[in-house]
């Protein structure tokens, strides 16, 4: 079965250009996630949605990133203008929501915003 | 506070030995779960093995086992017979079901080091 699937896995950018991460969860899985990872303030969770509807998006640094998922087999991480302190690694995960529901993560995009 | 606590940045083991990664944890809910994860150097979030805290036997997943001790609030992961494949970061994690939903909340990892 496939696992989750990211695109791109590399993004290189010039601050102020909009990026577009992609995601595809595992299929039958209803709870998605995004998450930030960088060497300063490590695993972050941005935003996380069950049943295609955003739970909490409380871990979102500002109004420059937005999240969406127009159903249930694809979501996107926007980030509009993009910053060099948004340089990262971005990972998306699926899970089944129950109580040992494992969170499944994608290969993650690599940004970096010159 | 910290909801997850790993307090190893890095341990070294030799090939074949048994290696404990610590990992202690803060809630007040009565039902949660804790995770582990392996993040090799090629970056990705690999699944490992999952505790209920209801749960009565320690879980096992092949040469990984959790040691919970649930009135000392630890889950620490122990890798028996290790693999130099198993050089690696790993996290810890916990969901809070009450609370968090679907919500895991990491540590900040554990670098293993598998030596010849």
């Amino acid at each position: 079965d496939a696992g989750v699937i990211q695109s791109p896995r590399h993004e290189v950018t010039e601050m102020g250009q909009e990026v577009t991460l992609r995601c595809k969860p595992i299929s039958g899985h209803n709870s998605l996630f995004w998450y930030r990872q960088t060497m300063m303030r490590g695993l972050e969770l941005l935003i996380y949605f069950n049943n295609n509807v955003p739970i909490d998006d409380s871990g979102m640094p500002e109004d420059r990133f937005s999240a969406k998922m127009p159903n249930a087999s694809f979501s996107t991480l926007k980030i509009q203008p993009s910053e060099p302190r948004d340089s990262a690694v971005y990972f998306c995960a699926s899970s089944l929501d129950q109580a040992a529901g494992a969170q499944y993560f994608g290969p993650g995009t690599r940004l970096l915003v010159l | 506070a910290q909801k997850i606590t790993q307090t190893q940045p890095g341990m070294f083991v030799q090939e074949k030995e048994a290696v404990t990664l610590d990992c202690t944890y803060d809630t007040s809910d009565q039902s949660y779960g804790l995770f582990w994860y392996k993040q090799p150097s090629s970056g990705e979030m690999i699944f490992l093995i999952y505790q209920g805290s209801y749960d009565e036997q320690n879980a096992t997943e092949g040469r990984y086992s959790l040691n919970f001790q649930k009135a000392r609030k630890s889950a620490n992961l122990v890798i028996s017979a290790s693999q130099l494949g198993d050089s690696a970061m790993y996290f810890c994690a916990m969901r809070e079901s009450r609370r968090g939903g679907n919500k895991l909340t990491f540590g900040t990892g554990t670098q293993l080091k598998v030596e010849l």
